[in-house]
């Protein structure tokens, strides 16, 4: 099955900074990766995605790239705000009749003043 | 629109008991998920159902753990007897089919005694 690495497990920028959490996957046949944010005992929320026919994608502040070659894919947060911090969690879809998505651990991003 | 609806959101129970979760999905999402997220891990599919029928339940503890979708739309998801490892928040999600994007509740965090 799909396997999917996260790093780094936690990472803290000062406001105004940059942030990438980067993401490996396993199986080549997968198509579709997003991003999901998830504050502090709430339920994860989709920020981003892209599909496999895409190179990068970005949505004002936030940015994906993909690299199917090498089968990675990151996630890029310009300009950092407080309220960006959470933990963000990868995900790669496979293919076939269930597509299911395999998550990646979490990035714990806090962003400090 | 509504989101995904989960009831309760907290539940503690001693070990050997049993205990039940209720999804009600985003009207017209075909596909609905429950996942069981760990502290400090990504959420981990348990089953998918796709209407009322069940796409993927590789990753479910059958001898432990049951999930329905009668009429295609309301799931519930049951624990019996629940062990120390069940703690967790097991949430749920939904989408228009399986290859959309996937939105999820705010979750229902299980203690076990």
């Amino acid at each position: 099955g799909e396997n999917v690495e996260q790093h780094p497990s936690t990472l803290s920028v000062q406001e105004g900074d940059s942030a990438v959490i980067k993401c490996t996957y396993s199986d080549s046949a997968s198509n579709y990766f997003p991003w999901y944010k998830q504050e502090l005992g709430k339920r994860p929320q989709l920020i981003i995605d892209i599909r496999s026919n895409v190179g990068e994608k970005k949505d004002q502040r936030i940015a994906v790239t993909l690299n199917k070659t090498a089968k990675h894919f990151s996630l890029h947060i310009t300009e950092t705000q407080p309220e960006d911090s959470a933990v963000y969690f990868c995900a790669a879809r496979s293919t076939g009749t269930a597509s299911k998505l395999t998550f990646g651990t979490g990035t714990r991003l806090q962003v400090t003043l | 629109e509504a989101g995904v609806a989960q009831s309760p959101r907290y539940k503690i129970i001693e070990k050997r008991q049993s205990v039940a979760f209720w999804c009600n999905p985003i009207s017209g999402h075909a596909t609905l998920y429950w996942y069981q997220q760990i502290l400090g891990q990504g959420p981990k599919l348990l089953i998918q159902f796709q209407n009322n029928g069940v796409v993927d339940d590789s990753q479910l503890p059958k001898d432990r753990f049951s999930a329905e979708r009668l009429k295609g739309v309301d799931s519930t998801l049951k624990i019996q007897p629940a062990k120390l490892e069940d703690s967790a928040v097991y949430l749920c999600a939904s989408s228009l089919g399986s290859y959309q994007p996937q939105h999820f509740g705010d979750g229902t965090r299980l203690s076990i005694l």
